[in-house]
């Protein structure tokens, strides 16, 4: 079945270091990827998307570039700043089962120090 | 105001009881979900339903049921079957297409004394 691999946190970073978080994935068919980003106790808010090989997704800064020859869709940021502290999702959709939910990585948590 | 309503934000209950949780949205979508989220967990599909009066089970709909009498609700209930209720529940929902995004709910953080 599918699944999405990411680095587990806690990751500490000081304000204005660059940021990756690795994501890779296994499908059976041709997913979308996709970044969330989760603050405390709220629910999930999509951060950049990408449909397709090649495509690069970006918003806010980030940005993740859908890698189909390593199945991979890491998400960087040059310059992270304090307000970036949050946990972060990758998951996927596939193609081939319908439109049937998301399947998400279990998330890396991001602190951000002044 | 349009976006995705559940309520309440935290709900407490007894063991053995079932408790409904409410998800109400005014997107016009047509696909709804049901996800649940455990520390360190990640999110687990519970329950979809991609059209109304139809749902389909997820990777870990034991012990809940759901229903879709209208577009605008997707109401799920946690049994008294559901071994480990304790959790954060997230309904998202989505155009129904492949490489649409999901948008999700504030989230309904369940515990069970």
């Amino acid at each position: 079945g599918d699944s999405v691999t990411q680095m587990e946190g806690p990751v500490t970073l000081s304000e204005e270091a660059f940021l990756t978080i690795n994501c890779t994935y296994t499908a059976t068919g041709y997913p979308s990827l996709f970044w969330y980003v989760q603050y405390p106790g709220e629910g999930l808010q999509l951060l950049l998307k990408a449909t397709k090989a090649d495509d690069k997704g970006s918003n806010k800064g980030f940005e993740a570039t859908y890698r189909k020859e390593t199945t991979s869709f890491h998400l960087e940021k040059g310059s992270v700043q304090v307000s970036d502290s949050a946990v972060y999702f990758c998951a996927l959709s596939d193609t081939r089962g319908g439109a049937d939910g998301l399947t998400f990585g279990k998330g890396t948590h991001l602190i951000i120090q002044p | 105001d349009g976006g995705i309503t559940q309520s309440p934000k935290y709900l407490f209950r007894k063991e053995g009881q079932n408790v409904t949780l409410s998800c109400e949205q005014n997107l016009n979508h047509d696909a709804m979900y049901w996800y649940r989220q455990d520390p360190g967990q990640g999110l687990r599909l519970i329950y979809y339903s991609q059209i109304v009066n139809d749902f389909q089970k997820g990777d870990i709909a034991e012990g809940y049921s759901v229903s879709r009498e209208k577009k605008e609700s997707f109401p799920l209930t946690v049994t008294s079957a559901q071994k480990n209720p304790t959790a954060f529940y997230l309904c998202a929902t989505s155009s129904g297409r492949l490489t649409d995004t999901q948008y999700f709910g504030p989230g309904t953080r369940l515990t069970v004394l």
